[in-house]
């Protein structure tokens, strides 16, 4: 089946580590991204790529890292240096459009991290 | 930067009923697109319906329409013959245009809890 998949759905981390969530597509889209979900929020873009080996910062990057080192993975590195990681990842991807709704945003089920 | 408001953080609907949703959005842009997804208890984002500024006709997907006045800033979702499975929190989002600059990035509304009552 075509989609897009997030592992783990729970994940647990001791204070001080890193953590990686994993996103994968088999869709063929050209962009992906990350959100972060906190509770009674909307969600918030952390980073993005519209291309291998290219990615932008949204407007909470600090405290993580992504790379795109082939088109169907988009892994995000959730770092010591974030100071409030619990919350629900959500990592999304869509057709590389340049205009119209070709690039219409599709959603993983998401990762829900927790900081013990 | 855009914002996205939605002023309604819970709604509820009787079964079979009608409910709208608001949303207000402030951008300087004149071409855009508006979107309303879905999360269910699963929390899965589910795309209900969007529509492109530029067109005045305001969408339309089976049970679901909007109402898109682009004066005054505003994107309302009206849920008709409401479901059970209508039950989700229902998030409004922008995107701009400008792809070069935004990279299809989307903006987000706080979200409205929509409870649908048997």
């Amino acid at each position: 089946d075509g989609g897009i998949t997030q592992s783990p759905k729970y994940l647990f981390r001791k204070e001080g580590q890193n953590v990686t969530l994993s996103c994968e597509q088999n869709l063929n889209h050209d962009a992906m991204y990350w959100y972060r979900q906190d509770p009674g929020q909307g969600l918030r873009l952390i980073y993005y790529s519209q291309i291998v080996n290219d990615f932008q910062k949204g407007d909470i990057a600090e405290g993580y890292s992504v790379s795109r080192e082939k088109k169907e993975s988009f892994p995000l590195t959730v770092t010591s240096a974030q100071k409030n990681p619990t919350a629900f990842y959500l990592c999304a991807s869509s057709i590389k459009g340049t205009s119209g709704f070709t690039d219409t945003q599709y959603f993983g089920p998401g990762t829900r991290l927790t900081v013990l | 930067a855009q914002t996205v408001t939605q002023s309604q953080p819970e709604m509820s609907v009787q079964e079979a009923e009608t409910v709208t949703l608001s949303c207000t959005y402030d951008t300087s842009e004149s071409d855009y697109y508006l979107f309303w997804y879905k999360q269910p208890p699963s929390r899965q984002m589910i795309l209900v319906i969007r529509q492109e500024a530029y067109k005045q006709q305001n969408a339309t997907e089976n049970r679901f329409s909007v109402n898109f006045q682009k004066a005054a800033k505003s994107f309302s979702l009206k849920i008709s013959d409401s479901q059970l499975g209508d039950a989700a929190m229902y998030f409004c989002a922008y995107r701009s245009a400008r792809l070069v600059t935004s990279g299809s990035r989307l903006t987000f509304g706080e979200g409205t809890q929509l409870t649908v009552n048997p």
